[in-house]
Formats: structure tokens, sequence, C-alpha cells
């Protein structure tokens, strides 16, 4: 079957830096994005990877390893409104987009 | 501006009372999508449209029906909605599928938050 797994939960202070995983398992690979969300909102496109290696965008960077199911997010410099949830999402071989949890990151002052 | 809209964005409502959550996008966008969003779960895909007059069903349809008549509006319809369909719904668009690139990147509506009694 298709799975995600991301952490639940993480927790970061202002300023820091974070790591956000996810592991993906999908029937065919057509790329990967990261979306944020902020509570009750909508999500909003944050990085798309298709090829191994790493997309940086600013405060925000993604990485890819396909052979290992693998992606992270990395968040520099973080700021209180970077407080959201972080969803993973692989295109599998049908183009859908499957769908993690999320992960909740709470910044601390 | 482009963008993705929803009405209403929140309705209360009860058991069997038939209901249409509307959904347009000015995008010109081939692809739309159906999602509803509930604590703890990810997003859960309800149908999908990859073009006017094609729909198809997602990982969770039932209750639901969907109308793609023209490119812009992609209208969800809950004949008889039951508590259990209590959720946030979004709508997504994208330019196109099948590309495989950034272009497939999906934009979503404010959502709407459906509690049915």
């Amino acid at each position: 079957g298709q799975n995600i797994d991301q952490p639940t939960e993480m927790t970061a202070t202002e300023g820091a830096i974070v790591q956000i995983n996810c592991t993906y398992q999908t029937s065919g690979f057509n790329g990967l994005f990261w979306y944020q969300q902020h509570a009750g909102e909508a999500p909003t496109f944050l990085s798309y990877n298709v090829l191994d290696g790493l997309e940086e965008k600013g405060r925000f960077s993604s990485f890819l390893s396909r052979s290992k199911g693998y992606s992270y997010l990395l968040l520099k410099e973080l700021q209180m409104k970077d407080s959201a949830s972080y969803l993973c999402a692989p295109m599998d071989s049908n183009y859908q987009l499957i769908w993690g949890a999320g992960t909740k990151l709470i910044i601390k002052p | 501006e482009a963008q993705v809209t929803q009405n209403p964005r929140y309705l209360i409502t009860v058991t069997g009372k038939k209901l249409t959550v509307t959904c347009s996008q000015n995008m010109n966008h081939e692809y739309m999508s159906w999602y509803r969003q509930d604590p703890g779960l990810g997003l859960r895909q309800i149908y999908y449209s990859m073009n006017v007059e094609v729909t198809d069903k997602g990982d969770v349809p039932e209750g639901y029906k969907v109308s793609r008549k023209e490119k812009r509006n992609f209208p969800l319809i809950l004949e008889s909605p039951s508590p259990n369909q209590t959720s946030l719904y979004f709508c997504a668009s994208s330019p196109r599928l099948a590309g495989g690139s950034s272009t497939d990147t999906q934009y979503f509506g404010p959502g709407t938050r459906l509690t049915v009694l």
C-alpha cells in the first residue's frame, strides 16, 4: 500500500533550525511536494522535488532521496509565523498526491 | 487575482438536508479536486476531475457527488448529509496533471467548515 510517515509534532526555538523528515512508500513516483498549513487555513505550496538532492528557496530547503523513499524540509532562522503544520505529499504513478497527516511545528520564543 | 473560491465558508445543517458546496477557480486549470480534513488525519481525497465532464472517485467518495459541467466550477453535493460528514472541506485546482513537474502544484480554496447535526 501507499504510506507516508512524518513526526506528529515538533518543537523548536525562534531563530533556530529545524528539519522535518518524511518517509514514503508509493506506487510509482512523480515528485514530492511540501505544503505549509496554518491552523484552520488552506495548505499553501512550499516546494517540489523530483530529482535527488537539495532545493533551496530562501529560509526553506527541501531534500529528496528517491532510492531511500525519504525527504526532509529544512527551515532556517525560525520565526514565530512558521508555527504551522507541514505536509509531505509524494505524487504516485497516477499523478495523485498521497498526503501524510502532517507535522505540527511549534515555535517557542 | 488568481484564486480558488468556496462557498459557504461555514455551514451548520441537519441530517438528511441536501446541500451543495460550490468551488470555482479563475486560473483556467484543468484539474480540480475535493478533500476533507479531519483532526489527526491527512487530507483525504473525495473526488477529482481531470477536465470538463470527467470525474473520478478518490479515497472517500461515499455520500458525496460532484459534477464538472464547466472548467471553472466543481461543486460538491451531499444528497443526505450525516454527522460523520462533519469536517473541513477543501477544493483545489492544478494547471495540469501527468506532468511530473511543479506545474502539478495544487492551489487550495479557503475551506468550508461543515457541521452536520
